[in-house]
């Protein structure tokens, strides 16, 4: 089953804008990570941030989690026509099997 | 970072053929390989997780019968479509974990369309 629920669905913005996207999720968590595909292809890990971590940063990518609220956000700074994707958290729950549950996705569009 | 081939890229196929995906880690032994198969604009639904050597384990609501998943070596998973119809077409998307690691790589993802 989905659990991890993101918002916005779309994103529009104009080159060098900040983009930011969220994701809830139900379960307790080891980890919690952020890929991205894009249109009709496999998925690229971004990030991974630990159910013991707050912030982490990677480039121009900053995540944040907040276990008491069960949210994590993906901040994409100085956006770029590239980041045109869809971005999706994936967490692995606490029991240790190795699967990672996929959110619904943020499809972002980054206009030149 | 690591690589994983998936192939075919795209299949078109007539109802009641068999279709066969083969999912390949190129520079890592995968002790675990995922498969997902996603909608048009939809997420990934996990379908079965597969170790070497053992059998597959089928989410709820996957019919084994159907999707027949064989892992016989460390770096070769496969996914066989039996008697496929049409509301078998999808991205289907293979993953693959190392042990010991957290992260997943991917295929590139087969897209089968069913006639």
């Amino acid at each position: 089953s989905q659990q991890g629920e993101e918002d916005p669905q779309a994103l529009s913005i104009q080159e060098g804008e900040n983009a930011t996207m969220n994701c809830s999720y139900k379960t307790s968590i080891n980890n919690l990570q952020w890929y991205r595909q894009n249109s009709g292809r496999g998925l690229v890990h971004l990030i991974l941030i630990r159910s013991n971590e707050r912030e982490k940063h990677s480039g121009r990518l900053r995540v944040t989690l907040d276990t008491s609220k069960k949210s994590s956000s993906l901040l994409i700074t100085a956006s770029r026509a590239a980041d045109t994707a869809s971005y999706f958290c994936a967490t692995d729950g606490s029991g240790n099997t190795g699967k990672l549950i996929f959110g619904q996705g943020t499809t972002l569009q980054v206009k030149p | 970072g690591a690589v994983v081939s998936q192939h075919p890229s795209r299949v078109i196929c007539k109802s009641g053929t068999s279709v066969k995906i083969e999912c390949r880690s190129l520079d890592f032994q995968a002790t675990t390989m995922f498969w997902y198969r996603q909608f048009p604009k939809k997420s990934l639904m996990l379908m079965a997780t597969s170790n070497e050597g053992s059998k597959a384990t089928y989410e709820q609501g996957v019919e084994k019968d159907k999707f027949l998943i064989n892992h016989a070596s460390l770096t070769l998973s496969t996914l066989t479509v039996t008697s496929a119809h049409p509301e078998d077409s999808s991205f289907y998307i293979c993953s693959a974990r190392g042990q010991g690691s957290e992260k997943l790589f991917f295929g590139s993802g087969t897209q089968l369309s069913v006639l």
